[in-house]
């Protein structure tokens, strides 16, 4: 089945304790894109990728990291979470850029809190 | 400043009435606009897309139309059902340089009751 996985799916932590969220894609897309949701302001752009080692900033970058080391993984890290990451993330991929007439696929959502 | 608006913020119908959302926008240079619905808990899943030289989209019981000239767009849900329940997501990508550039409204809240 054609998906995008997000692990783990709920994690509550601490300030300043470094975390990862994966998310993997099983449909050889060269795009993959990190956002937030937060009640009131919609979808925001972390992160996104072009294709392995080409990685570049969305909106709201400030805070966190991607990697894209292999073309079906691209994990969002937070180096020093802080309480104003808290929020719902999710990781999305497509054929072609993600602003393009292209299907995106998101995967389920990660709902982070950071006390 | 792109911006994407939509109206109602929620509404609430029976099952089996159509019903219509609306998304306006003021994104610029325009490239398409999507629609998404997004169940509780759930990531987007995405319902049309359409590029500017299209006007009407259907899949199945959703029909999206787009007047590029007046920036509006709107999603009519057809003999609505329990499972339509959801948020619906209006998303306008505008061109830009290094690839096109998403924005996101911030969605109508759909409640069908019996």
């Amino acid at each position: 089945e054609a998906q995008v996985t997000q692990n783990p799916r709920y994690l509550i932590t601490v300030t300043g304790k470094k975390l990862t969220v994966t998310c993997s894609q099983n449909m050889n897309h060269e795009y993959m894109s990190w956002y937030r949701q937060d009640p009131g302001l919609g979808l925001r752009q972390i992160y996104y990728s072009m294709n392995v080692e080409v990685t570049d900033k969305g909106d709201v970058p400030e805070g966190y990291k991607v990697s894209r080391k292999e073309k079906r993984n691209f994990p969002l890290i937070l180096e020093s979470p802080s309480p104003n990451q808290t929020s719902l993330y999710f990781c999305a991929s497509s054929t072609g850029l993600a602003g393009g007439p292209y299907e995106q696929y998101f995967g389920p959502g990660t709902r982070l809190t950071v006390t | 400043k792109n911006q994407v608006e939509q109206s109602p913020q929620s509404l609430i119908i029976l099952e089996g009435k159509n019903c219509t959302l609306q998304c306006n926008y003021t994104v610029s240079p325009f490239s398409n606009l999507r629609w998404y619905k997004q169940d509780t808990g759930r990531g987007p899943v995405s319902l049309t897309i359409m590029t500017f030289s299209e006007n009407t989209k259907s899949n199945g019981r959703y029909t999206a139309t787009l007047d590029a000239d007046t920036k509006q767009s709107s999603l009519h849900i057809t003999a609505s059902q329990l499972s339509d329940s959801a948020s619906y997501i209006c998303v306008v990508s505008a061109y830009g340089g290094g690839g096109n550039k998403l924005t996101f409204g911030t969605g109508t809240q759909l409640k069908v009751e019996l």
